[in-house]
């Protein structure tokens, strides 16, 4: 089983869609959760960082970790063409400033 | 603020040849650096991790090898390249205290033909 698990994609909206994009984890040490977007032939940029449990909303963008569950999320309002991209998951915690990535998920908002 | 910059954006290198790509950063000091390698649909791979300069952890036994000559200087090296070798290569940088946050140049292409 892999530390952090992320379903691949293709995930495809038509614009205007809630999307929810989704990691599970293993490791119970883990209290520092991030999400990155990634178009495609660039460098990630950093989206969201929370620290343990709990919600934190940035103007479209809500991310929400379970800790209980092992469970992160991103949510996107309103989805926009712009969005189109790979979201990579984070997390690190447990004594290591390493983040451990998930593979990616491919976004596709369509007009 | 900070940036980091990577160079070149594009590489095409036949079998053999060495490799030398460079990343540095502005506006921070003493930072940890990243070299991450991208695969189609494989997620990113931690290459080399250096808390300071001459300091480099490697992560992966391969035919790289990574150095630090300056504070925010980070090379990724080769001496003779192989077909996989091939990827999308990504330097990052972090705090040395604080959050674990990383973040990532804008990349570099390789292919090895």
């Amino acid at each position: 089983q892999k530390e952090v698990e992320q379903d691949p994609g293709p995930l495809s909206v038509p614009e205007g869609a809630i999307v929810s994009l989704n990691c599970t984890y293993s490791n119970s040490a883990f209290q520092y959760f991030m999400w990155y977007r990634q178009y495609s032939r660039k460098g990630p940029e950093l989206l969201m960082y929370t620290y343990s449990s709990g919600n934190k909303e940035d103007g479209r963008f809500t991310a929400q970790v379970d800790k209980s569950s092992k469970y992160i999320s991103l949510f996107i309002r309103d989805s926009q063409p712009s969005d189109s991209a790979t979201y990579l998951c984070a997390m690190s915690g447990g004594g290591s400033y390493i983040p451990t990535f998930g593979r990616g998920t491919s976004l596709i908002v369509h007009p | 603020s900070q940036t980091i910059h990577q160079w070149p954006a594009t590489l095409v290198q036949p079998v053999g040849s060495p490799l030398s790509l460079e990343c540095t950063v502005e506006g921070t000091s003493n930072p940890n650096l990243y070299w991450y390698r991208q695969a189609a649909g494989r997620g990113l791979q931690l290459l080399f991790y250096s808390v300071g300069i001459g300091q480099i952890s490697s992560e992966v036994p391969q035919n790289l090898s990574a150095s630090r000559p300056q504070d925010r200087q980070f090379i990724l090296s080769s001496k003779k390249l192989l077909l996989s070798d091939s990827g999308f290569y990504l330097c990052a940088w972090s705090e040395t205290s604080g959050s674990d946050t990383q973040y990532f140049g804008p990349g570099t292409r390789l292919t090895v033909l």
